[in-house]
């Protein structure tokens, strides 16, 4: 069965220092792997994807994702978060055509 | 920038109401998409929508639900006779083509039902 799951609920991370959310898929297809931010009361935006090109892509933001086939994990990061990088993000896996699975979600706070 | 728009961003109900949740997809996108997220939840896949006809649904969009593109512009979705758990955040989305292609998604409605 296809899965996303994001291993953390809520991360915690001082201003200026590095940001490394989870994500690991279980998918018998070739996935497309995303990663969404979304802020409160807005919607959904597109951090990054990857669609099988280079396995290290770099998205908005600052931010860049990791595909590891051997892991099957998509990882998120980022060398020096921001305060205003506090949202939650979810790592989000197209299995075929437009079929879309959701992690749960990680909340990111990040400290003064 | 274009954007996908919602409205109403609050919507109140009352159990057994009927409501329609309206959404504007970017201008030059074919498919279409909505999804809900039930408070503390994960986001869930309603139905995709594309040429005038549902493309793939999920079991949670049983009978109570219905899209329809009434018109060039708007898509909406029907809950005909709402339910306590229908309570959710609901987002639509838009893309201009499938198969794993970027989705783009709307602000979302809120859904309260009393």
């Amino acid at each position: 069965a296809q899965s996303v799951t994001q291993l953390d609920s809520h991360v915690s991370v001082s201003e200026g220092t590095p940001v490394l959310l989870r994500c690991n898929y279980s998918s018998s297809y070739s996935p497309s792997l995303f990663w969404y931010v979304q802020h409160p009361n807005k919607g959904l935006q597109l951090l990054l994807k990857y669609t099988s090109a280079a396995t290290l892509v770099k998205g908005i933001n600052g931010f860049e994702a990791e595909f590891k086939k051997s892991e099957t994990s998509f990882h998120l990061t980022k060398p020096s978060a921001h305060m205003s990088d506090a949202a939650e993000y979810f790592c989000v896996v197209i299995i075929r055509d437009d079929k879309i699975i959701f992690g749960k979600g990680t909340r990111l706070h990040i400290l003064p | 920038e274009p954007e996908v728009t919602q409205t109403p961003s609050h919507q109140v109900t009352q159990m057994g109401q009927e409501v329609i949740l309206r959404c504007v997809p970017i201008s030059n996108h074919l498919y279409f998409y909505w999804y809900r997220q039930i408070l503390g939840q994960k986001v869930e896949f309603l139905v995709s929508f594309y040429n005038n006809e549902i493309s793939e649904k999920s079991e949670i969009f049983d009978d109570q639900f219905s899209v329809e593109r009434p018109d060039g512009s708007n898509f909406t979705l029907k809950i005909r006779s709402t339910k306590l758990e229908d309570s959710a955040m609901y987002f639509c989305a838009s893309s201009v083509l499938r198969g794993g292609i970027e989705q783009f998604f709307g602000p979302g409605t809120r859904l309260t039902v009393l």
